[in-house]
């Protein structure tokens, strides 16, 4: 089946540093989605990308969508406390029928010290 | 802005009792979702609706079923809770069945099965 994995599982960043996490599907999917767990919370849907190689900006968040639409990245410039949290990547395998379904990867836990 | 309700917060549970954890949104979306969140895991399907009465299994189905009588209300069962069922679970809808739409989640029930 359909696998996502997502690296690193944790980055200990200091406030100021820059961030990146990466999204790895087993098969192209349709569009990616990026959310964001803070701790204690529950995953908040952060954007979708469609297009091959597709960049989208969110202040200092940085969204990319790969070539081959099998990859994404999430860079954050100059993380702050605010920016702690988990962030997933999710994507519907393309072609045939997902029902909406979601595979999501295994998330990257960001800790960010000031 | 959608609301995804789930009833409880936290739920302490015997091994073999039936536990019932209830879900209700009011953005009358077609989706639902049943995840379970566990460390290192991310989140892992276990059933999805994208209609009235229709279910499907997700990637790990083992051990649940799930009935969805209304289009807002999504019920996950555990018929003989055990204890590796012990777990973070969430639940989402979405508005399209087409994977292009994003996933609204609840605050998530922590189920502990001692």
């Amino acid at each position: 089946g359909q696998q996502v994995m997502q690296i690193p599982q944790y980055q200990h960043v200091q406030e100021g540093e820059d961030f990146t996490t990466y999204c790895n599907s087993s098969t192209t999917l349709s569009n990616i989605q990026w959310y964001k767990q803070r701790p204690g919370g529950h995953p908040v849907f952060l954007i979708q990308l469609v297009k091959s190689g597709e960049v989208k900006k969110q202040k200092r968040l940085t969204f990319q969508f790969g070539e081959a639409k099998k990859n994404s990245s999430l860079h954050i410039t100059a993380t702050q406390t605010t920016d702690v949290g988990t962030y997933f990547c999710a994507g519907p395998a393309a072609g045939g029928t997902s029902y909406g379904k979601l595979t999501f990867g295994q998330g990257t836990i960001l800790t960010v010290h000031p | 802005d959608v609301k995804v309700t789930q009833s409880s917060r936290y739920l302490v549970k015997r091994t073999g009792e039936k536990v019932f954890l209830e879900c209700v949104q009011d953005m009358d979306h077609e989706n639902m979702f049943w995840y379970r969140q566990d460390p290192g895991l991310g989140l892992r399907l276990i059933y999805f609706s994208y209609d009235v009465k229709m279910k499907e299994k997700g990637d790990i189905p083992e051990g649940y079923s799930v009935s969805r009588e209304k289009k807002e209300r999504f019920s996950l069962i555990l018929e003989s809770a055990s204890t590796n069922q012990t777990s973070m679970y969430l639940c989402a809808s979405s508005l399209s069945v087409d994977g292009g739409s994003p996933l609204h989640f609840g605050n998530g029930t922590r189920l502990t099965v001692t």
